[in-house]
């Protein structure tokens, strides 16, 4: 079965620097998804960032890019210039390309702080 | 367009009543996906329709849960009698077949009170 997980419970950058979240995962598959998700504190969740698992150029969104090490099974995401909108949690997430399953595994998130 | 509505955005109610949660996906989306989340277990799935029909409700902790989509814009979860230890925030997600069937929106939740 795949895991996803999330090292860090909590982390805090300083307003306009850059901070980088851990995500590895366990999977015996070699294609699938990756997603970032944010969690603010109206708890609605959004899609922050999708990495393909097949295509090599890591994906960018405008300050979010991630670092996604395939042969490691590691999922880093990257925010450059913090602003303070961007404290929450956020949940990174695994989906399996197969037809026949349509599951998001979770990790347990990592709650990011900004400071001004 | 708008995203995934749920309703009702907070429910408060006294153990053994029945509550009844809704969304309604995002318009032309396939899966609709009900997730319960809580401090302890984090998200979790419970039931995921394609096409309105159940595919993996295995997720669903007991026989007091039910989900229904009787059509494409509609679905329901409901908890009866409900129990102290069902309140979380529950979230419906909705995802398309085309172009990314993999990428799920989420809606705001509804957060579950049961005293």
């Amino acid at each position: 079965a795949q895991t996803v997980t999330q090292s860090q419970p909590e982390m805090s950058v300083q307003e306009a620097e850059t901070v980088t979240l851990s995500c590895t995962y366990d999977t015996s598959e070699s294609d699938y998804y990756l997603f970032w998700y944010k969690q603010p504190p109206s708890r609605q969740m959004i899609l922050v960032i999708r990495q393909e698992a097949y295509k090599q150029q890591n994906a960018t969104e405008n300050r979010f890019s991630v670092n996604f090490q395939k042969a490691a099974k590691s999922f880093s995401l990257k925010i450059s210039d913090s602003q303070l909108g961007d404290a929450a949690m956020y949940f990174c997430a695994y989906r399996s390309a197969r037809w026949d399953t349509d599951k998001l595994i979770f990790g347990t998130g990592t709650r990011l702080q900004v400071f001004p | 367009d708008a995203g995934v509505i749920q309703s009702p955005r907070h429910e408060v109610t006294e153990m053994g009543q029945e509550v009844t949660l809704r969304c309604k996906p995002i318009s032309g989306h396939d899966y609709l996906f009900w997730y319960r989340q809580t401090m302890m277990r984090g998200l979790e799935l419970l039931i995921y329709f394609n096409n309105n029909v159940p595919i993996d409700d295995s997720g669903m902790p007991e026989d007091r849960f039910s989900a229904k989509m009787p059509n494409a814009s509609f679905s329901t979860l409901k908890i009866q009698p409900s129990e102290p230890r069902d309140s979380a925030v529950y979230f419906c997600a909705s995802s398309p077949l085309a172009p990314e069937p993999d990428t799920q929106y989420f809606g705001p939740g509804t957060r579950l009170t049961v005293l």
